[in-house]
């Protein structure tokens, strides 16, 4: 069974820092996983999306890598500002099945 | 250009009182996910449609049923609430073929006095 965890659970960063979250998984044979940002009280919004075959993807100040042989991703945020303040949650995906998310990183950027 | 839409945005209910959550998509997405959120955890799947096959997680009590009577809508309604099932529900949709990138609404948190 997939299981999937995220490190830290919560980060209090000033304005400005380049900063990472780290996401684990047990099973390595994904489909796919895909990172999201909630705002407290929200929906979730899709960030980025790594697909098996793929080492990174980088959209702005975001910069997602997935080691698959490692059961692990990262989201690299550099510079970051006070609207970085959010929730961040991965999700991995198996062909066929559902997505299985990780508790999320709590993040607080600190003007 | 909403693309997954929630009504309401937020319900309060009685305690046994029946209510239904309301899910739409633009996207003509064929896969529709009904989550349950409480708070500071990660979203917990209820159950699927694949267009109009119904898959429910084995662990999603009974009390919840789900309707899909077109591939732009999906209903989730909760049959007796109670305490416990007060929470944020998410609706969630993906393509069958592509990426399978999953798009969320903004979800409706439910309320149980």
């Amino acid at each position: 069974k997939q299981e999937v965890t995220q490190i830290p659970a919560a980060l209090s960063v000033p304005e400005g820092e380049n900063l990472v979250l780290n996401c684990s998984f047990t099973d390595s044979a994904i489909y796919n996983l895909q990172w999201f940002r909630q705002d407290p009280g929200k929906g979730l919004t899709s960030l980025l999306l790594i697909q098996s075959s793929q080492r990174e993807q980088t959209s702005g100040r975001l910069n997602a890598s997935l080691d698959k042989s490692s059961g692990r991703s990262t989201l690299y945020i550099a510079a970051s500002q006070p609207g970085d303040s959010a929730t961040y949650l991965c999700a991995v995906h198996h062909y066929g099945q559902n997505f299985v998310f990780g508790p999320g990183t709590r993040l607080s950027v600190l003007p | 250009d909403a693309m997954v839409i929630q009504n309401p945005r937020y319900q309060v209910t009685q305690f046994g009182k029946p209510v239904t959550l309301s899910c739409s998509q633009t996207l003509n997405h064929n896969v529709m996910y009904w989550y349950q959120q409480k708070s500071s955890q990660a979203p917990k799947l209820l159950f699927h449609y694949y267009d109009k096959d119904f898959n429910n997680e084995a662990d999603t009590p009974d009390n919840f049923q789900s309707r899909r009577p077109n591939t732009s809508f999906c209903f989730l309604d909760i049959r007796s609430p109670g305490l416990g099932d007060a929470a944020m529900y998410l609706c969630a949709t993906r393509s069958g073929q592509g990426t399978y990138e999953q798009y969320f609404g903004p979800g409706t948190r439910l309320t149980v006095t």
